[in-house]
């Protein structure tokens, strides 16, 4: 996939506040993605995951959105906290026992 | 409880030297791969192995080699032909079925 270097983008919320992460990806037969965080020094972390049968899922304060027709996925999180500070890294894959693909990731920054 | 262990966290190596790096998994995974991730980028995946005795080179597996011997372990070997081995290494293990990998906390190789 494609690097972009040493300079991820970054998004910096309030505390408080809702936040956006998005991630185009790549193989439009890919069928299921899935969001990871990882905090500095420390391994990916399972956030929620995604079919390509639905265009919306929900977990606790997260909510992922799939657009199949531009191929672009979402992370909201909402009320968004200082423990949410970290990197987060979509991937994607196709069928059952293929490999994940990741994306180059995103920083989250929140402002206290 | 449940878990990937890598080891060691931190590692230096002089040029030329071979390196291994222990992963064990006691989630009774039939999977497991290693990723390669660098400062800015996304997870590149080098070696993974889906069933005890096979194991299949990733994207960037030049340089390296694994073995899978046991269920639980796959161990990475950085050889002193990989040109640019100083990077954060993370072993991951999933069923095999599911897309959703589980991470170790990683380890870091500096080579001086």
């Amino acid at each position: 996939g494609e690097s972009v270097g040493l300079h991820l983008p970054t998004l910096s919320v309030q505390e408080g506040d809702n936040s956006i992460i998005n991630c185009a990806y790549s193989n439009s037969a890919s069928d299921y993605f899935i969001w990871y965080k990882q905090e500095s020094g420390k391994g990916p972390q399972f956030i929620i995951d995604i079919r390509s049968n639905m265009d919306k899922r929900q977990g606790q304060r997260v909510t992922v959105l799939l657009n199949k027709t531009v191929k672009h996925l979402s992370l909201q999180i909402a009320a968004t906290q200082p423990g949410d500070s970290a990197v987060y890294f979509c991937a994607e894959t196709r069928g059952y026992g293929n490999k994940l693909v990741f994306g180059a990731g995103t920083i989250l920054r929140v402002k206290s | 409880d449940g878990g990937i262990t890598q080891s060691p966290k931190y590692l230096f190596r002089k040029e030329g030297q071979n390196v291994t790096l222990s992963c064990e998994q006691n989630l009774n995974h039939d999977a497991m791969y290693w990723y390669r991730q660098d400062p800015g980028q996304g997870l590149r995946l080098i070696y993974y192995s889906q069933i005890v005795n096979d194991f299949q080179k990733g994207d960037i597996a030049e340089g390296y080699s694994v073995s899978r011997e046991k269920k639980e372990s796959f161990p990475l070997t950085v050889t002193s032909a990989q040109k640019n081995p100083t990077a954060f290494y993370l072993c991951a293990s999933n069923t095999g079925i599911t897309g959703e990998l589980f991470f170790g906390e990683g380890s870091r190789l500096t080579v001086l």
